[in-house]
């Protein structure tokens, strides 16, 4: 079953509006979560690194005062569009390790399609 | 030059061929390969992860990396039309943090009946 919740899967909003995504581990915590973008036809670029309990580390060319992301918790990471413009219109993709896992690897949530109209 | 460099596709192959999807990475550097499977509309799906030089197989899949050449490359064996999907190349580059990957444009696989 699934490792990552991400909610929600879908939203429509006006331009200007602010926009909330979820993303939280199930039965685990996660001190490190990572956000992603896609826009269609394109690969994942990375966003930026969620850190419990400090500040987010953002990818070079993202706002982070657009992009607001909170880890408050060990399960939970948000990330906050602000003040969103069509062109933030994309699928965000949250993902997060498991510990105890072998390696890297990642599990993901399972995406949300923001539209902004 | 990408990082990550995947030949788009689409690629299209007949049910119960192989299929042949490869990656390149300029970062020689780079510590860990994976690939992971993405539908339409969903998110991601880890199908393998590759450490070192050689083969690794499980199942239908066998992931391939060398190194030397920069390319990993990942093979599907007697494939199906449910493997139809992208596939994304994700590659932890040398010196990033913990779980931070870098990944390839992806490659459209379409397998037909």
């Amino acid at each position: 079953g699934a490792v990552v919740s991400q909610h929600p899967s879908r939203v429509i909003c006006k331009s200007g509006t602010s926009v909330k995504i979820e993303c939280r581990s199930l039965d685990f915590q996660a001190t490190t979560m990572f956000w992603y973008r896609q826009f269609p036809k394109q690969s994942l670029m990375l966003m930026a690194t969620s850190n419990e309990g400090s500040k987010a580390t953002y990818e070079q060319g993202v706002e982070k005062d657009k992009f607001l992301i909170n880890h408050a918790s060990l399960t939970l990471s948000t990330l906050t569009v602000t003040s969103a413009h069509p062109e933030d219109s994309s699928f965000y993709i949250c993902s997060a390790k498991k510990p105890r896992q072998g390696g890297e690897k990642l599990f993901f949530g399972s995406g949300t399609q923001l539209s902004v109209l | 030059q990408k990082e990550v460099e995947q030949n788009s596709g689409p690629l299209s192959v007949p049910e119960g061929a192989i299929a042949s999807l490869n990656c390149t990475y300029s970062d020689r550097g780079s510590q860990s390969f994976f690939w992971y499977r993405q539908y339409s509309g969903k998110s991601p799906e880890l199908i393998m992860f590759i450490y070192s030089n050689g083969d690794k197989e499980d199942g239908r899949f066998t992931a391939q990396l060398n190194k030397a050449s920069q390319y990993v490359s990942l093979l599907i064996r007697d494939s199906q039309p449910s493997d139809s999907a992208t596939y994304l190349c994700a590659v932890k580059m040398g010196g990033t943090s913990y779980g931070k990957l870098t990944f390839g444009q992806g490659t459209i696989l379409t397998v037909h009946p």
